[in-house]
């Protein structure tokens, strides 16, 4: 199976950090994304990690281990616009090419 | 201007009629891909094309195709609607020349459709 696990809801207050988890079936796995999507609208590329390690871009920061197929996004100094959902998704080999497999997403609220 | 572009961006039809929702992209990406978003699950994939003469079925194609016009243009039929594919529909893009983040999906505004 190739299913994509995370929370689904946390709350967060305005200036503090916020680490979402994720966990993964590692079969054929090939990277790992994380999108923002907020309310209504269209997903939007965050992150993308394919090593072990953390990668850092400002606030937000996405976290991998290959070996325990987890992954995390920080956010750090939160902001009421980082009121959102945020989807862990897997890059998966599957059937001849890499497709991308959706976790159901965390729905994050933050409040002042 | 955005580089996907989705039309309508609702829809409310009647079961059993015929509907069309159109994607366009100005971004120059061979890959192109239909999904819907329903609450409390992820993105599913319907369909996808790998390039114009080049079309797939997803995990969830059934009461639904697609037409991929040009590199620019793929559109997906509800050939007979019916209630449960009420369903917020994506179209997205990708360009997997650069390899992993390669993959990134580019996705349209979406379409809500509500079938009665």
């Amino acid at each position: 199976g190739q299913n994509i696990d995370q929370p689904t809801e946390m709350t967060a207050t305005e200036g503090a950090i916020v680490q979402i988890n994720c966990t993964y079936q590692t079969s054929g796995f090939n990277g790992l994304f994380w999108y923002q999507q907020h309310a209504g609208e269209a997903p939007t590329f965050l992150s993308y990690n394919v090593l072990d390690g953390l990668e850092e871009k400002g606030r937000f920061s996405s976290f991998l281990s290959r070996s325990k197929g987890y992954s995390y996004l920080l956010l750090k100094e939160l902001q009421m616009k980082d009121s959102a959902s945020y989807l862990c998704v897997g890059l998966m080999f599957s059937g001849g090419y890499n497709k991308l497999i959706f976790g159901a997403g965390t729905r994050l609220a933050v409040h002042p | 201007d955005a580089d996907v572009t989705q039309t309508p961006r609702n829809r409310i039809t009647k079961t059993g009629k015929r509907i069309m929702l159109e994607c366009s992209q100005t971004k120059g990406h061979d890959r192109m891909y239909w999904y819907r978003q329903d609450p409390g699950l992820g993105l599913r994939l319907i369909y996808y094309s790998f390039d114009v003469k080049d079309i797939n079925k997803g995990e969830i194609s059934d009461g639904y195709s697609v037409s991929r016009q040009a590199q620019a243009k793929f559109s997906l039929s509800l050939e007979s609607a019916i209630p449960n594919q009420t369903a917020l529909y994506f179209c997205a893009t990708s360009d997997p020349g650069g390899g992993g983040e390669g993959e990134t999906q580019y996705f349209g505004p979406g379409t809500r459709l509500l079938v009665l």
